[in-house]
């Protein structure tokens, strides 16, 4: 079945720091990829998609491109905030509403 | 606030009690997903609605549990006979059904059985 592996935390950097965190899948077809974000205290919220190969998904600072070949969507920032500390989910879309999700991998950016 | 809202956020219940939980979503969103999320964990797809009309069950959802959405609004999901297997965060989301927009979850309710 559908499967997303994602890199363990926790991953801790200093401010200003750059951020990868990888994520690779096992899929039938060809699914869509999504980057969730979990901030302390608060419910999942989308980060960023891709829907098909090669495609770039970008926000707040973050990016993510679907690698087909690779079945690779790794997620990085240049610089990170203390603000970015948060747990962080790849995920992939297996049908609709079925989002499979990695396990997460918790960040902690340090001033 | 217009965001997906669960209800309780938190329950404590003894094991072999029933549960209900509550989730309401965004009101023009016609699919309505359940997941459940343990420790350390990603969360799990459960089940999910389109309007009224439960459309797929995972194989996670044993026949203690049942979800319901009436009128195509509100969902409930009731676990009975719980066992302390069956603590974690019960995450609910919805989302239009037009193949693009996202699903927007709640903050979730976490389950303690003891």
């Amino acid at each position: 079945g559908d499967s997303v592996t994602q890199m363990e935390g926790p991953v801790t950097l200093s401010e200003e720091a750059f951020l990868t965190i990888n994520c690779t899948y096992t899929a039938t077809g060809y699914p869509s990829l999504f980057w969730y974000v979990q901030y302390p205290g608060e419910g999942l919220q989308l980060l960023l998609k891709a829907t098909k190969a090669d495609d770039k998904g970008s926000n707040k600072g973050f990016e993510a491109t679907y690698r087909k070949e690779t079945t690779s969507f790794h997620l990085e920032k240049g610089s990170v905030q203390v603000s970015d500390s948060a747990v962080y989910f790849c995920a992939l879309s297996g049908g609709p509403g079925k989002l499979q999700f990695g396990a997460g991998t918790q960040v902690v950016v340090t001033p | 606030d217009t965001g997906v809202s669960q209800d309780p956020r938190h329950k404590i219940t003894k094991r072999g009690q029933n549960v209900t939980f509550r989730c309401d979503p965004i009101s023009e969103h016609n699919r309505l997903y359940w997941y459940r999320q343990t420790l350390g964990q990603g969360p799990e797809f459960l089940t999910y609605f389109q309007n009224e009309a439960q459309l797929e069950k995972s194989r996670l959802l044993s026949d203690r549990f049942s979800a319901e959405r009436p009128k195509g609004s509100f969902s409930t999901l009731e676990i009975q006979r719980t066992e302390q297997g069956d603590s974690a965060m019960y995450l609910c989301a919805s989302s239009l059904d037009d193949g693009i927009t996202e699903a927007f979850f709640g903050q979730g309710t976490r389950l303690t059985v003891v």
